[in-house]
């Protein structure tokens, strides 16, 4: 099974407050990233864990933002004195071993005022 | 500097007749293509990928045609439902960190199926 959840699905916050989002994945998988997607454009990376460890950032993950996968199952990630540009839907995905696909998550909506 | 690209951002279909969606890539070390389709408040659904040692994937109504040397793919639906309306996403995947791959996404075509 390639589920995966997201909590919450959709954020609206305040600038200037911090946010946290979680993706579950139903099983396990080693590999997991996280996507932003802006209106009218595709998802751009940003980062990548291979169980625990966060092996890969993009440039777009800002010191603002932080990840985490403490035990190499569920993720969260952290947006902290949030802007209007951070306004978004935040994907995450997995990958099976060996199956060079990743599957997409819900998604989480932020809405920055 | 967008290393995949989706030029039309929009495509009508007659229902029964075929879809043909495109995309271009410029990156030579992206070797594995995926295309994805969207709805509205919804995540990326995986419809089908090809490898680039193929020119060629068929899975039911879809088929991903690949042109290394012109470093272009085309998803084609046939026949067209209107249930297939949706966002469709070209995106290239290539090799980082051992054996994880990124995916590179085309800003989207947002097909209509017309009854």
């Amino acid at each position: 099974d390639t589920g995966v959840s997201q909590d919450p699905r959709h954020k609206i916050t305040k600038r200037g407050q911090n946010v946290t989002f979680r993706c579950d994945p139903i099983s396990e998988h080693n590999r997991l990233y996280w996507y932003r997607q802006t209106l009218g454009q595709g998802p751009e990376f940003l980062t990548y864990f291979q169980n625990e460890a966060q092996l890969e950032k993009s440039r777009l993950l800002s010191d603002r933002f932080s990840a985490e996968r403490p035990k190499g199952s569920f993720s969260t990630l952290e947006i902290q004195r949030t802007e209007q540009g951070d306004s978004a839907m935040y994907l995450c995905a997995v990958e099976p071993g060996g199956w060079e696909t990743q599957y997409f998550g819900p998604g989480t909506r932020l809405l920055v005022l | 500097d967008q290393q995949v690209k989706q030029n039309s951002p929009s495509l009508s279909v007659q229902e029964g007749r075929i879809s043909i969606l495109n995309c271009d890539y410029t990156n030579s070390m992206f070797d594995y293509f995926l295309w994805y389709k969207k709805y509205p408040a919804e995540g990326p659904t995986f419809l089908i990928s090809i490898s680039s040692i193929k020119d060629k994937n068929e899975d039911g109504r879809f088929t991903v045609f690949l042109n290394k040397s012109a470093k272009h793919l085309s998803l084609h639906i046939v026949p067209s439902q209107p249930g297939d309306s949706a966002v469709y996403f070209c995106a290239a995947s290539a090799l980082f960190s051992g054996s994880a791959r990124q995916l590179t996404f085309g800003s989207g075509t947002q097909l209509t199926v017309l009854p």
